[in-house]
């Protein structure tokens, strides 16, 4: 059963350009949701956890500046800007902030041009 | 500081046997969670097996199971009567009890399985 919806799964993106990244939760049993990265060396990195519609925050990274938004209960954005390495978004899920088992979505995967 | 470790870049193995691969971790916490995931080529991340680190009994799932070692702060994994299917690579994580659900990763180990 799929938890989470992410698109696009794939962009290209010219350098310089922003791009703006969806995910969609489709259970609420899991609604604490995060943005991770990954790298072109396949680490993974924790970006942001937002819990409640209308949270945000940013954070700027080697490669990349990132805006995320908790827009409703069910959809989670993120806004990649100043990428200058490619690399993959993935959204996750969890039933709270503590100890349980996060779930992640099929990623976005971006390559600059 | 917290941190994961998995030295295993790659490791290599014919269909049908069993594999283990280490991970260790550094944390100050009393109460800490670890996990397993396995990415396939396509991208995918999925959640294979957990270990709470206040359960003293190993956890099992199906045909994965977990070497944990908490004096040696080490979870290894252990894959028995492996497939050709479970060609991937696979993480270890941590997540602590407070905070954000912010899970810390390990660099991975590429796992190949040949018939």
């Amino acid at each position: 059963v799929t938890l989470l919806e992410q698109n696009p799964r794939w962009r290209l993106v010219p350098r310089g350009q922003a791009v703006n990244l969806r995910c969609i939760l489709k259970n609420s049993q899991y609604p604490w949701m995060s943005w991770y990265q990954q790298d072109l060396q396949k680490q993974l990195q924790w970006l942001f956890t937002l819990r409640s519609p209308g949270d945000k925050e940013v954070k700027s990274l080697p490669g990349a500046d990132y805006l995320a938004t908790r827009v409703t209960d069910t959809e989670l954005r993120l806004q990649v800007a100043n990428m200058s390495q490619g690399r993959t978004l993935y959204c996750t899920c969890s039933a709270d902030r503590v100890g349980n088992t996060l779930y992640f979505g099929e990623g976005s995967r971006l390559i600059v041009v | 500081a917290q941190k994961v470790t998995q030295t295993q870049t790659s490791i290599s193995v014919m269909e049908k046997t069993t594999v283990t691969m280490d991970c260790v971790y550094e944390t100050r916490d009393s109460s800490y969670f670890l996990f397993w995931y396995k990415q396939t080529a396509s991208g995918e991340i999925v959640f294979l097996i957990r270990q709470d680190s206040y359960k003293k009994e190993n956890a099992t799932e199906g045909h994965y199971s977990l070497n944990f070692q908490k004096p040696k702060s080490s979870i290894g994994l252990i894959i028995t009567a492996t497939q050709i299917e479970d060609s991937a690579v696979y993480f270890c994580a941590m997540r602590n009890q407070g905070g954000s659900a912010k899970l810390i990763f390990g660099e991975g180990t590429k796992l190949t399985v040949s018939s």
